[in-house]
């Protein structure tokens, strides 16, 4: 069954360095998520991207972080100056074209700002 | 504000029993809501979809309900099992129809 891959799982990072998360989203989706849950908090909306934009981002996603489609198949998440309230779990997601379709997640990639 | 509100404490239940969590909501206008199963360490995986249309959806032991006039939706586990554990979210559409929100999820723990 297709899924939704992120790289890395886990990445340690000092504070104020950069970092970014890479996904590969399910071929054929043509809406692209990012999420966040900070630990024992809810998913949180970051992002959505659509037809090579951003479609929404939430008040979370200020000018320290940004997404790009590099290429027809990845989907990545840069986030600058990381802070210690970044250390968070960063989910990417998919979803099919049209109305009512589920989001498909990926694994994950644990972020952990020092 | 919108508000998706779950069960804050943990539901432990007996393995055969039925559990049910609850998901309210507050300044939505939902044209459907979801619930979503997430493992510790795991990304949310989809479980079902119900229409503001449809009073009942039913998958194998998975039954959920959503009243729109009490801005409510129930999910039921029946015969519930030890591999049912886990954290249920609820989840709707933002706004612009692009994206969901979630709720906090409520922790199920089923015993043997």
């Amino acid at each position: 069954e297709p899924e939704v891959t992120q790289t890395p799982s886990h990445q340690v990072t000092q504070m104020g360095q950069e970092v970014i998360l890479r996904c590969v989203p399910i071929s054929n989706h043509l809406y692209f998520y990012w999420y966040r849950q900070i630990l024992g908090q809810k998913v949180e909306f970051l992002v959505s991207f659509y037809n090579n934009e951003i479609s929404e981002k939430s008040e979370i996603f200020d000018d320290q972080f940004s997404v790009e489609r590099p290429d027809g198949s990845n989907f990545t998440l840069k986030i600058r100056s990381t802070k210690l309230e970044d250390s968070a779990m960063y989910f990417c997601a998919s979803k099919p074209g049209g109305t009512g379709n589920t989001i498909y997640f990926g694994e994950g990639s644990w972020l952990t700002v020092v | 504000s919108q508000k998706i509100e779950q069960n804050s404490e943990a539901l432990n239940i007996q393995e055969g029993k039925t559990a049910t969590l609850t998901c309210n909501y507050t300044n939505y206008s939902p044209a459907y809501l979801q619930w979503y199963r997430q493992d510790p360490g795991r990304g949310p995986v989809f479980l079902l979809l119900i229409r503001e249309n449809e009073k009942e959806k039913r998958k194998e032991r998975l039954k959920v309900t959503f009243d729109t006039t009490l801005k409510q939706s129930l999910f039921h586990i029946t015969a519930s099992q030890p591999a049912d554990s886990a954290t249920y979210l609820c989840a709707l559409v933002r706004n612009s129809g692009y994206a969901l929100n979630f709720g906090k999820g409520t922790s199920l723990l089923v015993t043997p």
